[in-house]
């Protein structure tokens, strides 16, 4: 058990529709990264939060948005899903700002777009 | 850019030696993870390197040489629970993100 939590589980959704992924990091840890990762394919960075600003921005969609609160947990938002949406998202959280920082993921929440 | 190569599959027998390797571009390198993927799972640290020369852990060792580009996972005593994908992780400067190579398919048989 890394000590990040995600919610929730398991989401299935139909096309056009929107969801909120979440995430709570480990306990002291400051930075809170997405990422997708799709059958059978690497893990692609979406975008990374420093102390509830956003700090890096990977290969995230308009339709994807995020969001760091004060009490440092994570949101991500995907909305007018699209069948090739389906993944697996997952959440990693770092102690520093970022950069060769140890990242500890969260189980991960997998959607299915239908 | 900063590719990351790694062989997409493996296979080797339980008890065995298995080195995975991975290559990266050397403009801006500052570090490189080594993460085990169990399928469906959340990524796992391993190790991580940031100067010439071998880390060890247990069963798990990892090598790095920043000249060359070059890093490798060792992995001894195989047992059937490492099957996994192993991913290699640079952090280059300049790019405030990991970035991930595609991941090695690790099967091991009996």
């Amino acid at each position: 058990d890394s000590g990040v939590t995600q919610t929730p589980k398991h989401l299935i959704t139909a096309t056009g529709q929107r969801v909120t992924l979440r995430c709570s990091p480990r306990s002291g840890d400051l930075s809170v990264y997405w990422y997708q990762q799709s059958l059978d394919q690497g893990l692609q960075f979406l975008i990374q939060y420093y102390n509830g600003e956003e700090r890096a921005k990977g290969n995230i969609l308009e339709r994807f948005s995020a969001q760091q609160f004060p009490d440092l947990h994570s949101e991500l938002n995907l909305s007018s899903l699209e069948l090739g949406d389906s993944a697996l998202y997952f959440c990693a959280s770092s102690e520093g700002r970022g950069g060769p920082d140890t990242q500890y993921f969260g189980p991960g929440t997998r959607l299915t777009v239908l | 850019g900063q590719n990351i190569d790694q062989p997409t599959e493996m296979t080797a027998t339980e008890g065995a030696i298995v080195q995975i390797n991975c290559t990266y571009q050397t403009s801006g390198f500052n570090g490189l993870f080594w993460y085990q993927q169990h399928a469906g799972e959340a990524p796992t640290f391993l190790s991580y390197n940031v100067l010439d020369g071998l880390e060890e852990k247990g069963r798990f060792s990892s090598f790095l040489s920043r000249s060359k580009g070059y890093s490798y996972l060792l992995l001894k005593e195989l047992q059937m629970k490492d099957s996994a994908s192993y991913l290699c992780a640079c952090f280059f400067t300049g790019r405030r993100a990991l970035t991930f190579g595609s991941g090695t398919r690790l099967q091991v048989q009996p």
